[in-house]
């Protein structure tokens, strides 16, 4: 089992629509929980960073993260076609250990 | 936010031959950068963790002498890929750390795309 699973999809969503994306993991140490957004052929962009669980808000964009379940969520209203990218979730543990364990990513794709 | 720089963005290379790839932290010092490797349609695979003056720690499965990675100074890091072939043609990204160890100090360069012919 790997530590983070994440559904490579492809997903596609009419503009307009509330897109909801997803990863559990297996490893109850983790703390921080990062989505990034990587475009083609470019390097990932951090979107969205929660510590332990909770709801963060920004825009468009909500991430939420449910440590009893393991589980975390990556919600966008209101998509755009500049939304379309892979959506990667990434999360690490506490203290000096900085490695990231990553999901595969969610090719996601907005039509007008 | 912070900015970190890779260069080249593209190199395409000789079977045979050797290639460097350089990721710099232009407005910060990072302590720990790491190198990724990313074939298509897949997620990033870590490759090695470097840390400034000292040797890099590489993931299992990596080879330390094909892959050379040298973190000289807090602002840059190398990734000389040696003796290169074609399966070596991959995206490689680094990534620096700004520092504090929660993960929202963690910044991507763009990425260089190797191609070896």
């Amino acid at each position: 089992q790997k530590e983070v699973e994440q559904d490579p999809g492809p997903l596609s969503v009419p503009e307009g629509a509330i897109v909801s994306l997803n990863c559990t993991y297996s490893n109850s140490a983790f703390q921080y929980f990062m989505w990034y957004r990587q475009y083609s052929r470019k390097g990932p962009e951090l979107l969205m960073y929660t510590y332990s669980s909770g709801n963060k808000e920004d825009g468009r964009f909500t991430a939420q993260v449910d440590k009893s379940s393991k589980y975390i969520s990556l919600f966008i209203r209101d998509s755009q076609p500049s939304d379309s990218a892979t959506y990667l979730c990434a999360m690490k543990g506490a203290g000096n250990n900085r490695k990231l364990i990553w999901g595969l990513g969610t090719s996601l794709a907005v039509n007008p | 936010g912070a900015v970190v720089s890779q260069h080249p963005s593209r190199v395409i290379c000789k079977s045979g031959t050797s290639v460097k790839i350089e990721c710099r932290s232009l407005d910060f010092q990072a302590t720990t950068m790491f190198w990724y490797r990313q074939f298509p349609k897949q997620s990033l695979m870590l490759m090695a963790t470097s840390n400034e003056g000292s040797k890099a720690t590489y993931e299992q499965g990596v080879e330390k002498d094909k892959f050379l990675i040298n973190h000289a100074s807090l602002t840059l890091s190398t990734l000389t890929v040696t003796s290169a072939h074609p399966e070596d043609s991959s995206f490689y990204i680094c990534s620096a750390d700004l520092g504090g160890g929660s993960g929202n100090t963690i910044y991507f360069g763009e990425g260089s795309w190797l191609t070896v012919v």
